[in-house]
């Protein structure tokens, strides 16, 4: 299986900030990385999918990069709905698998 | 609007089988898509498990192949869990989803406590 390590596991930021949380394949993965959110009581939001294509909804402030094995999902001007957990998962290849999530909370 | 609900018991003894059931509402489970569940154990790791395509075919985790059942009522557009010979390590919030690769459509998740 591929294993997909997220960095970091914790983050603090403030509304209006710029964030970014990394995620890294053990082998390449070509551009196949989505992102997703998770919130509390809420159901799990696909964010971006391929590496960097924005899931219909999600707003312009988040933006996905990279391919092989490294990625990066930024959002910049944080808002307060933003924050919560975060995670990775390839789909490259069968099974899935995901980060182990980040953690954005609010400073 | 597409919805999707687990549904099940929420505790389970060891080395029985969890079962949980997956509603779908706004969305015809034969139209298309694969209809996934995954699960997030404490700690917040996510493992998928399998899947059943809109034809009815299966595809699951190695990991679980030995242990795992995904089956559909068409009728009631339900799909299902089954997971034998579960242990604690199976205490996890269990999710159904729909899926291509990815997926776009989530249940809000099922807490499953494996425990005597």
């Amino acid at each position: 299986d591929v294993q997909m390590t997220q960095s970091p596991s914790n983050l603090a930021a403030s509304p209006g900030e710029s964030v970014s949380i990394n995620c890294k394949a053990s082998k390449s993965i070509s551009k196949y990385l989505a992102w997703y959110q998770q919130k509390p009581g809420k159901a799990n939001k696909l964010l971006i999918y391929s590496g960097s294509t924005l899931q219909s909804g999600t707003p312009s402030r988040f933006s996905g990069s990279g391919s092989g094995t490294d990625f990066t999902l930024t959002i910049r001007n944080l808002e307060p709905e933003d924050f919560g957990l975060y995670y990775c998962q390839q789909h490259n290849e069968y099974p899935p698998t995901f980060g182990a999530g980040t953690k954005l909370e609010l400073k | 609007e597409i919805q999707l609900q687990e549904s099940g018991p929420g505790l389970v003894k060891p080395s029985q089988s969890l079962s949980l059931t997956c509603s779908v509402t706004g969305y015809t489970i034969t139209s298309g898509y694969d209809w996934s569940w995954i699960r997030k154990f404490p700690g917040n790791k996510m493992e998928w498990m399998g899947y059943i395509s809109y034809s009815g075919s299966t595809n699951y985790n190695p990991s679980l192949k030995s242990r795992i059942s995904i089956t559909r009522d068409t009728s009631k557009n339900q799909f299902f869990l089954q997971l034998n010979s579960v242990t604690t390590e199976d205490t996890a919030t269990y999710y159904c989803a729909r899926s291509t690769v990815v997926t776009d459509y989530w249940g809000q998740g099922v807490m499953v406590t494996v425990s005597s």
